[in-house]
């Protein structure tokens, strides 16, 4: 199968600085990638759809402005928590699709962020 | 857009027990998939079906998608310890969207050995 990889795994950060995830496919070129939260014991709730080469398209209830998106290449996708507080203290995790016959989204380790 | 709920929110089995989770819709669905979250990990892709009353079996792992296709079952026979994790189901939006997921709420299970 596909491999996404993200990193990083785990990060802690002070409350107000900004912070950045990367997901990449590593042996596939994906022009849609998604990014998703997850609290505790919860489900995955999509957060946005990362283009490459276009605007992100977010999901209803999530701002912008502070989880800005960066699909700049066929192979990367950022996240970046800006001006973060506790409450974003979250699993963030991206998704990608093959296409040519994979049906499944093949999804990143995932990446733990705290903030203090 | 589409919504799918999954029951049980946790199920606590002994191993050698059967589990089984079921995932709802109130509209037809077009497709489902299921995956498994292990804790601390990421989601893995277990099946995806599409057809009406399409039956799958994967080792001791049994899934069901409705004949209306509004529901969906991951039945699992015989739970052993490594069963452990988070099972969800999928709805894959497909078209211009594909791959972009709704999930049910997850089913947690436990199995003590």
């Amino acid at each position: 199968g596909a491999v996404v990889s993200q990193h990083p795994s785990r990060v802690i950060c002070k409350s107000g600085t900004s912070v950045k995830i990367e997901c990449r496919s590593l042996d596939f070129q994906a022009t849609t990638m998604f990014w998703y939260r997850q609290f505790p014991k919860q489900s995955l709730m999509l957060m946005a759809t990362s283009n490459e080469g276009s605007k992100a398209t977010y999901e209803q209830g999530v701002e912008k402005d502070k989880f800005l998106i960066n699909h700049a290449s066929l192979t990367l996708s950022t996240l970046t928590v800006t001006s973060a507080h506790p409450e974003d203290s979250s699993f963030y995790i991206c998704s990608a699709t093959v296409g040519g016959g994979y049906t499944e989204a093949f999804f990143g380790q995932g990446t733990r962020l705290t903030v203090v | 857009g589409q919504q799918v709920m999954q029951i049980p929110q946790y199920q606590h089995v002994q191993e050698g027990e059967d589990f089984t989770t079921y995932c709802n819709s109130s509209t037809t669905l077009s497709n489902i998939q299921w995956y498994k979250q292990r804790p601390g990990g990421h989601p893995v892709f277990l099946i995806q079906l599409v057809k009406s009353g399409e039956v799958k079996k994967q080792k001791r792992l049994t899934f069901q998608f409705g004949e209306a296709k509004k529901n969906s079952s991951l039945h699992i026979t015989a739970t052993q310890t490594t069963d452990v994790g988070t099972y969800f189901c999928g709805l894959n939006a497909g078209g211009t969207s594909y791959g972009k997921l709704t999930f049910g709420q997850g089913t947690i299970l436990t199995v003590h050995p």
